[in-house]
Parts: C-alpha cells; structure tokens; sequence
C-alpha cells in the first residue's frame, strides 16, 4: 500500500542547514510536495517537486529526489529560528493527481540559538 | 497562493451533539475539496474526498453516517461531525486544488467533552 516514512526528529544550530529526510513507496506518484506546520496551524505548502525532476531550488530550500530509492530530501540553508516547525512530506499517488495526498508522520524541527 | 479558511478554528462541545465545520475556497473555485484529521503530534490523515454536486468519497474505516460532508458549491464544503464523542476530538483540515496543487485550511480544532 502507499506509504510515506519520516524521522520524527531533528535539531539544529542556528546558521547551520537542515536535511530532512522521507521515503515513499508508490513509484507511480507524480507530485512529492514539503509541507510546514506551526504548532496549532494549517499546513504551508513549501515546495513541490515533479517526479522527473531529480532537484529543485527555492531560495534557502533545496529538493532532491531519488526516484530509484523513493527517497525525497529537503534542505533549509542558514536555518533560521523561525523555521522551528514540523515538516511534513506527501505524496500523491498514482499516475493522475486526484489532489489526494499521503502523509509522512512530520518531522520537528528544532532550532537551537 | 490561494486561500482557503475554515469556520469555526475552534469549537467545544458536550457528548451527543452535533458539529458543522465549513471549509470555504476564497478565491478560487473548487470541484474537489480533502478533510483530513490530525490527532496531537501525528500525521494528517485523509478521511473523505468531498465533490462538489455528488456524494463524498470516504476512505477505508472512515464511517460516511459520522461523518457528513456536503459540497454544495464550488467554493464551500462542510464536515458535520454527528452525535459526537470524546474519542472524535482532533484537529480537522480541509483542503482545496488549485492549479494542480493542494492548499490546506487553518484547521479546526474540536474538543467534545
């Protein structure tokens, strides 16, 4: 079945880059999308990534995609304290984008000082 | 981006009552509308596909008489949320597509007590 894994936790410095990271298991997904979360909010889309695209820059945001290991990474460059969130990455299965989405489980970041 | 709110963002009540929960798209119009419910520090998880004109489409465990969501516009959705329970206090977001990509509510949280 469709699957979508994240590790729950990260922390950071101040300054440094962030990489977090998820694996998904449907290979016909067309859309990989970063979602952030602040405590008691909705979700921000962040960015997206289309399944024949290996990366794609954003400003301090960085995607790669390996499509061969289902493995989807973002990076925040100079992470900031107010990039403290949960990141959730999603997919959207299939080959068609029905705008259903599968979600990873988030992954806090924290952003020490 | 577009906008999509919620109504109410958040919303107390007893045992056995009955709650609506509106999901509008603010500028944009939206066939297809997502509800998803979030438990504390978890995943979203999808519970039904609302389309606008015709029945919702649940996912697997979700029960439809619980949980009744009518599209009546293009731009509105609600989830009411019937003879509710302690257990069915969560967090519930919605969801809209535009141009391909899905933009997510602020949230309601329900606490029944």
């Amino acid at each position: 079945g469709e699957d979508v894994e994240q590790s729950l936790f990260l922390s950071v410095r101040e300054g440094d880059s962030s990489v977090i990271n998820c694996t998904y298991t449907d290979s016909s997904s067309t859309y990989l999308y970063w979602y952030k979360q602040e405590p008691g909010a909705g979700l921000q889309l962040l960015t997206y990534i289309f399944s024949n695209m290996d990366m794609k820059q954003d400003q301090r945001l960085t995607v790669l995609l390996n499509k061969k290991d289902k493995h989807l990474s973002l990076r925040i460059a100079d992470t900031q304290t107010g990039d403290s969130a949960i990141y959730f990455c999603a997919e959207s299965p299939g080959s068609s984008n029905t705008g259903k989405l599968i979600f990873g489980q988030g992954t806090t970041l924290q952003v020490k000082p | 981006g577009a906008v999509v709110s919620q109504h109410p963002s958040r919303v107390i009540c007893k045992s056995g009552t009955s709650v609506k929960i509106e999901c509008r798209s603010l500028d944009f119009q939206a066939t297809t509308m997502f509800w998803y419910r979030q438990f504390p520090k978890q995943s979203l998880m999808l519970m039904a596909t609302s389309n606008e004109g015709s029945k919702a489409t649940y996912e697997q465990g979700v029960e439809k008489d619980k949980f009744l969501i009518n599209h009546a516009s293009l731009t509105l959705s609600t989830l009411t949320v019937t003879s509710a329970h302690p257990e069915d206090s969560s967090f519930y977001i919605c969801s809209g597509t535009s141009q391909e990509t899905q933009y997510f509510g602020p949230g309601t949280r329900l606490l029944v007590l």
